[in-house]
């Protein structure tokens, strides 16, 4: 039972190169998100989506898009990463669209942008 | 703003002894409060809770709210090294916006 799985678990860029953040997850979950975690700051939301095709923005959403082309994937993009996306990013996952089910997080990928 | 705040910050104890992690909470739309146990790497869920007054109880891992004063605090007695973590609290918002909103964590370490 693989839960939520995310790659690359680490990635270093330069700064104005792109990538994509890869999310999968198995348990047939309607809500997917994307966090990023820095210290001191807690985990904030990017980007989720409530169904495939369907998506929205979070807290900090600047600098990333997703796309919700089928259930089980979410992908997250850097069109020109910058250093202030040095983070660590967590894609979660949810049973359902409200807050009554608690999220799945993945393991993380730890991206550093020089 | 919504804004869940957590104390303390970071907390060394021994083995054996027992801890009080709090989270405080200003949330527009309130629909349920969770904990999460972080080590090295994914958040893991502990608790939801939604209703005052409720114990929830796993273990040696206790939780319960007050939605009057807007806290809830998670209690670990016996505490083991395998305690050890930073402990999330997130509040869950309902309505034309819901989102999860996260604390920014106790970093517990218990020493043997």
């Amino acid at each position: 039972n693989a839960g939520v799985t995310q790659t690359p678990k680490f990635q270093v860029l330069k700064t104005g190169q792109s990538m994509t953040l890869q999310c999968a997850q198995d348990m047939n979950h309607e809500y997917m998100s994307w966090y990023r975690q820095d210290p001191g700051m807690g985990l904030r939301l990017i980007h989720y989506s409530v169904g495939a095709g369907i998506t929205d923005q979070g807290e900090v959403p600047n600098g990333y898009n997703v796309s919700r082309s089928t259930t089980e994937d979410f992908p997250l993009r850097l069109l020109s990463a910058a250093p202030s996306q040095t983070s660590v990013y967590f894609c979660a996952s949810r049973q359902g669209t409200s807050y009554n089910s608690p999220l799945h997080f993945g393991n993380g990928t730890r991206l550093t942008v020089t | 703003e919504d804004k869940v705040v957590q104390s303390p910050l970071s907390l060394v104890v021994h083995e054996g002894d027992t801890v009080t992690l709090n989270c405080s909470y200003e949330v527009t739309n309130f629909r349920s409060l969770l904990w999460y146990k972080q080590e090295k790497k994914a958040p893991t869920f502990l608790f939801m809770l939604t209703s005052s007054g409720i114990e929830k109880k796993s273990g040696r891992l206790s939780s319960i709210l007050d939605k009057k004063e807007l806290f809830s605090i998670l209690n670990i007695t016996a505490t083991q090294t395998g305690d050890s973590a930073v402990y999330l609290c997130a509040v869950g918002t309902q309505g034309g916006s819901e989102k999860l909103v996260f604390g920014k964590g106790t970093k517990l370490t218990v020493n043997p």
